[in-house]
Parts: structure tokens; C-alpha cells; sequence
């Protein structure tokens, strides 16, 4: 167990729906990070949140939101879903400099568009 | 910008070979970080190695060995002895030396990926 834990681990949906995926970083990590891993992009950047403020955009569609929350775990929201966002769905989280591993990542969300 | 290539997109060894994983990257910043994460079948993202921009030593972890040269922006990772269970996606992947004030990394860049099969 990687102290990042990620809800719920797989997901299938339709077309159009909205989703949320959820993410408890380790305990004590400030920072939160999504991640998107599909088969054309590889594995992409979203969106990083430092203690509930957002801190860095990549790139991520307007279709998906995120939000850190007072007890540091976050929510990505995604909507209208694509076949494309076909995907699985990385959490990290950091603490600094200080911790050797630097990022700490959850075990993923497979989200699949039916 | 930030980019990592991984040149190598697979490579398949016999068992008990040595295999090395390529990797160049390039930042703009000074202080920035290099990382290796080993992906499994089940998924999940290994984490096997951080250096820091400043620290060209090279490091060796039984039989996993990395060799990090600025030079060349490359920090290449070696198997020695490789074993089935070495099967997976290793990704190369490099981070903005600091974002938040100083105290959270920023983002992580990652390569492509070298899928890496080895036979029994």
C-alpha cells in the first residue's frame, strides 16, 4: 500500500455521463497531482493542487474539473465522456523535497467509455 | 519546455542478459529532478529512483544500476542479470525543481515508455 488511495479502481460508464474519481493523498502530503495514462498520450500531466489552491493546468480538457478539499483529498470530475477518455487515471501526492520518493502514486482508476 | 524521449520503445532480452534503458531529457531549469518508475502488468506505478540535478554520482541498488550525465542530459538505467520478473513498462520522467513556494515539487514530464520483455 502506497499511502495514496484512489476510489474506485475501475469504472465503466457510457457515453455522455459525468464520473468523479476520487483521491486520499498520504497522510500529511500537501500536494495532489492527476495524472491520465492512455494508450495514444501516454502518460499526461492534468492538474496539481498545493493545500487546496490549484497550482498547475496541463493539459486538461474543459470537460474535466478538479478541487483539492479542506482534508487535502481531491476529486477529478469528468463529463460529457468520450470513448476516448478511455484511460487509466493516476493520483500522486508529495510532501516536499524532504521525502526520497518525492511522488507517491495511488493505484489508478480505470475508467472505461462504453 | 520540458521533454523526456525514451528512444527505445521495446526491448526483449533472454534471461540472466543485461539490459539498459535509455533516456534523455531536456529542461530550461537548473534544479530539476530525474526519476524511474517501473510499471508492472497489474498497473500500479513503481517508483525505483530520484536524483537531483546537482548529484552526478551514479547509483547502484542490487542488480539495478543508473548512470546520470548532464553532458548529455541522459540518466540511463541498467538491469544487470535481468529476470522474468523484470517484465514491465519502465518510465523515465523529469520534475521542475520546485513549484508552490518552494515546498512541492511541480509537475512530472514523463517519456513514452521502454516496454521491456524478458524470456525465460
Amino acid at each position: 500500500d502506497s499511502g495514496v488511495t484512489q476510489t474506485p479502481k475501475h469504472l465503466i460508464t457510457a457515453t455522455g455521463q459525468r464520473v468523479t474519481l476520487r483521491c486520499s493523498p498520504r497522510s500529511g502530503d500537501l500536494s495532489v497531482y492527476w495524472y491520465q495514462q492512455s494508450l495514444d498520450q501516454g502518460l499526461q500531466f492534468l492538474i496539481h493542487y498545493y493545500n487546496g489552491e490549484e497550482r498547475a493546468k496541463g493539459n486538461i480538457l474543459e470537460r474535466f474539473s478538479a478541487q483539492q478539499f479542506p482534508d487535502l483529498h481531491s476529486e477529478l470530475n469528468l463529463s460529457s465522456l468520450e470513448l476516448g477518455d478511455s484511460a487509466l487515471y493516476f493520483c500522486a501526492s508529495t510532501g516536499g523535497f524532504y521525502r526520497a520518493h518525492g511522488y507517491t502514486f495511488g493505484s489508478g482508476t480505470r475508467l472505461t467509455v462504453v | 519546455a520540458q521533454k523526456v524521449t525514451q528512444a527505445q520503445t521495446e526491448i526483449s532480452v533472454v534471461e540472466k542478459e543485461d539490459v539498459t534503458l535509455d533516456c534523455v531529457y531536456e529542461t530550461r531549469d537548473t534544479t530539476y529532478y530525474l526519476f524511474w518508475y517501473k510499471q508492472p502488468p497489474s498497473g500500479e506505478l513503481v517508483f525505483l529512483i530520484r536524483r537531483n540535478s546537482f548529484d552526478e554520482q551514479n547509483e547502484i541498488s542490487g542488480r539495478y544500476s543508473w548512470n546520470f550525465q548532464k553532458s548529455t542530459s541522459s540518466f540511463n538505467f541498467t538491469i544487470t542479470a535481468s529476470q522474468v520478473v523484470d517484465s514491465a513498462v519502465y518510465f523515465c520522467a523529469l520534475s521542475e525543481g520546485s513549484n508552490a513556494g518552494g515546498t512541492s515539487y511541480g509537475k512530472l514530464t514523463f517519456g513514452q515508455g521502454t516496454i521491456l520483455t524478458v524470456h525465460p
